[in-house]
């Protein structure tokens, strides 16, 4: 177990409608990042947060949105959902910083049917 | 942005092979090198990093070196065996640790 909590572990939807998928990262870890897992696919960095703030956005569709919370838990807010988002999106905490490890949820599986 | 090249993307050897798989970074300023393993329906786990301060690193079957000059390092694993088949993804990072991966190699341990 890493320590970073993500829900639900499966979710099933409908195009065009809209999902939050949630992290809890670890005691004390102070940023979350957001990744994308496609079929066959590597790890495509979607999003991070610092301690509540934006940090740095990689190849996020503007369909899709996250924040950080007071708690530190983060939510990615994922709409007008189309089959291609199907995949597994995993969130991964760290202390923040340079060269610090970074730890992964087990994932959550999106699928759009 | 930082850039990451992994080769190969399979990689199948017999159970005590060794498999050697490589990355190549665009940023001079990637000062850490974390080697992550994903098995099949699972978690990335952190197995082995190197610090760009360090040309090789050891645990135990698993090793990594970095040649910084030529911006490539890569990860060695000795004397295979099946459970060490999984997704292997390299990553380089800068101060601001925001990791950018590779696409991930499909190694296969055949008993």
């Amino acid at each position: 177990d890493s320590g970073v909590t993500q829900t639900p572990k499966h979710l099933i939807t409908a195009t065009g409608q809209r999902v939050t998928l949630r992290c809890s990262p670890r005691s004390g870890d102070l940023s979350v990042y957001w990744y994308q897992q496609s079929l066959d696919q590597g790890l495509q960095f979607l999003i991070q947060y610092y301690n509540g703030e934006e940090r740095a956005k990689g190849n996020i569709l503007e369909r899709f949105s996250a924040q950080q919370f007071p708690d530190l838990h983060s939510e990615l807010n994922l709409s007008s959902l189309e089959l291609g988002d199907s995949a597994l999106y995993f969130c991964a905490s760290s202390v923040g910083g340079a060269r610090s490890e970074a730890f992964f949820g087990q994932g959550t599986r999106l699928t759009v049917v | 942005g930082e850039n990451v090249e992994q080769h190969p993307s399979t990689l199948s050897v017999q159970e005590g092979d060794s498999a050697v798989i490589k990355c190549t970074y665009s940023d001079s300023a990637s000062n850490y090198f974390p080697w992550y393993k994903q098995e099949l329906g699972k978690r990335p786990q952190l197995i082995i990093d190197i610090r760009s301060n360090v040309g090789e690193k050891k645990d135990q079957r698993i090793a990594v070196t970095l040649n910084k000059t030529a911006k490539h390092f890569s990860l060695h694993i000795t004397e295979t065996q099946p459970e060490d088949s999984a997704v292997y993804f390299c990553a380089a990072s800068t101060g601001s640790y925001i990791p950018t991966f590779g696409r991930g190699t499909s190694l296969i341990v055949h008993p």
